[in-house]
């Protein structure tokens, strides 16, 4: 069936770098794009940034630009988020989700289970 | 950036009621807003895209309506499983959600 399986649980130490993968199964993975959105603890979802799996084009969040790289390996069907210089506020479950069939947007059909990044010292 | 801004940010709600979420965006986004359902400890669920149209597999109680500022979701009648909270989001260009709507047992 169609799904997006991601990577375990990560704990970082503050001004380390994390790296997310979202495996995608069941569908052709160059049709797509890929969003990562977060959740911190008890709070609402937070969009981080998009990938075309086409063409690499990418589209970040204004106050992640700096921090967050997208990658994709076309041979396993993976999409990578990396967040650097992670700081506690960084602590929030990671999700990737399916995004615009080949340049259309239908909202994020399909969701990875998500990922839990625990920044502490 | 556009803003997306969700009222109430709490209902109260029975099994049987008719219940409905707004959603208002800082600047028009055309049809381009998805609705989604997320129960605690899981992923957000598509529920409405392009405003007013229903994900595959969504029950027909849910509908979407409006388009460029102002947009709303109705439940038409509320089910047991339905209590959880809701998320508008745009994606006209960047994608943003709002910062949802919890739907709670009266």
């Amino acid at each position: 069936q169609v799904q997006l399986v991601q990577s375990g649980a990560e704990v970082k130490k503050p001004g380390a770098s994390v790296k997310v993968s979202c495996k995608a199964s069941g569908y052709t993975f160059t049709n797509y794009g890929i969003s990562w959105v977060r959740q911190a603890p008890g709070q609402g979802l937070e969009w981080m940034a998009w990938i075309s799996a086409y063409n690499v084009n990418t589209n970040y969040a204004q106050n992640l630009q700096d921090r967050v790289i997208l990658t994709t390996d076309t041979s396993t069907s993976t999409a990578y988020m990396e967040l650097r210089s992670l700081r506690s506020d960084d602590t929030a479950v990671y999700y990737c989700a399916r995004d615009q069939e080949l340049g259309i947007p239908r909202g994020f059909d399909i969701w990875g289970q998500g990922t839990m990044v625990t920044v502490s010292s | 950036d556009i803003q997306m801004t969700q009222s109430p940010s709490t209902l109260s709600a029975s099994v049987g009621d008719r219940v409905t979420i707004t959603c208002r965006a800082s600047q028009s986004v055309g049809t381009w807003l998805a609705w989604y359902q997320q129960k605690p400890g899981k992923a957000p669920k598509l529920l409405i895209y392009k405003a007013s149209s229903l994900q595959s597999g969504v029950p027909s109680r849910f509908s979407g309506s409006g388009s460029g500022t102002e947009f709303t979701l109705t439940i038409s009648s509320l089910q047991p499983d339905d209590f959880a909270t809701y998320y508008c989001q745009q994606y006209n260009g960047y994608r943003t959600f709002g910062q949802g709507t919890k739907v709670e047992i009266k």
